[in-house]
């Protein structure tokens, strides 16, 4: 099946620093992929959606400058979190969707990057 | 945006059949209903999709009623590994692709 790839899963950084994380579609390619965020006990709340080759859009009351999505190939999307602040702290998924994928198709998810800012 | 609603939590002994269902009654014409499943600290994972009727695959069941306002996923005799977060997505078809917004989902817990 399809295979989507977060890394890292884990990092821990201080006040102040830049975060990359990278989704990567494995085995297909991806035109369009979703960045969510999930703060503990609580649901998958939707920041931005990134298509190959434009820019993101983001949801309201997510700071697009804060978080900087680039998604340069059909098979990576980046979400870098810069000047990353103690709130920021969370957990970060990312989902793709295949080319060519009919509009009822599922998402592919990846694992996830727990983020932790110090 | 369908919006979904979901019982909040659900507690079942092992071996049972689950029954977990979602409203959504303001799902539009070429929305398909989507269930997911999640663990602790992991992304979550497709389990069934369906549009009317009935759909069944090697883990569940996906009943839909006529009018599609809601749906019911069955897990046959749950086990301790499917103690998870279920989720009820309603997706919107723009632009081509299908824009998912997650509820609160339904924390599952499976008893010994």
């Amino acid at each position: 099946g399809a295979v989507v790839s977060q890394h890292p899963s884990r990092v821990i950084c201080k006040s102040g620093t830049s975060v990359k994380i990278e989704c990567r579609s494995l085995d297909f390619q991806a035109t369009t992929m979703f960045w969510y965020r999930q703060f503990p006990k609580q649901s998958l709340m939707l920041m931005a959606t990134s298509n190959e080759g434009s820019k993101a859009t983001y949801e309201q009351g997510v700071e697009k400058d804060k978080f900087l999505i680039n998604h340069a190939s059909l098979t990576l999307s980046t979400l870098t979190v810069t000047s990353a602040h103690p709130e920021d702290s969370s957990f970060y998924i990312c989902s793709a969707l295949g080319v060519g994928g009919q509009y009822n198709s599922p998402l592919h998810f990846g694992n996830g990057t727990r983020l932790t800012v110090t | 945006l369908a919006k979904t609603t979901q019982p909040i939590s659900m507690d079942s002994y092992e071996g049972q059949e689950v029954n977990i269902t979602c409203s959504h009654n303001n799902i539009a014409t070429n929305d398909y209903i989507t269930w997911y499943q999640q663990f602790p600290s992991q992304g979550p994972r497709f389990i069934i999709q369906g549009y009317k009727t009935k759909v069944t695959n090697e883990v569940a069941s996906l009943f839909i009623p006529a009018d599609r306002k809601s749906s019911t996923l069955s897990l046959p005799r749950v086990s301790l590994s499917d103690t998870a977060v279920y989720y009820c997505l309603v997706g919107l078809n723009s632009g081509g692709y299908q824009k998912v917004t997650f509820g609160i989902g339904t924390k599952l817990q499976v008893i010994p």
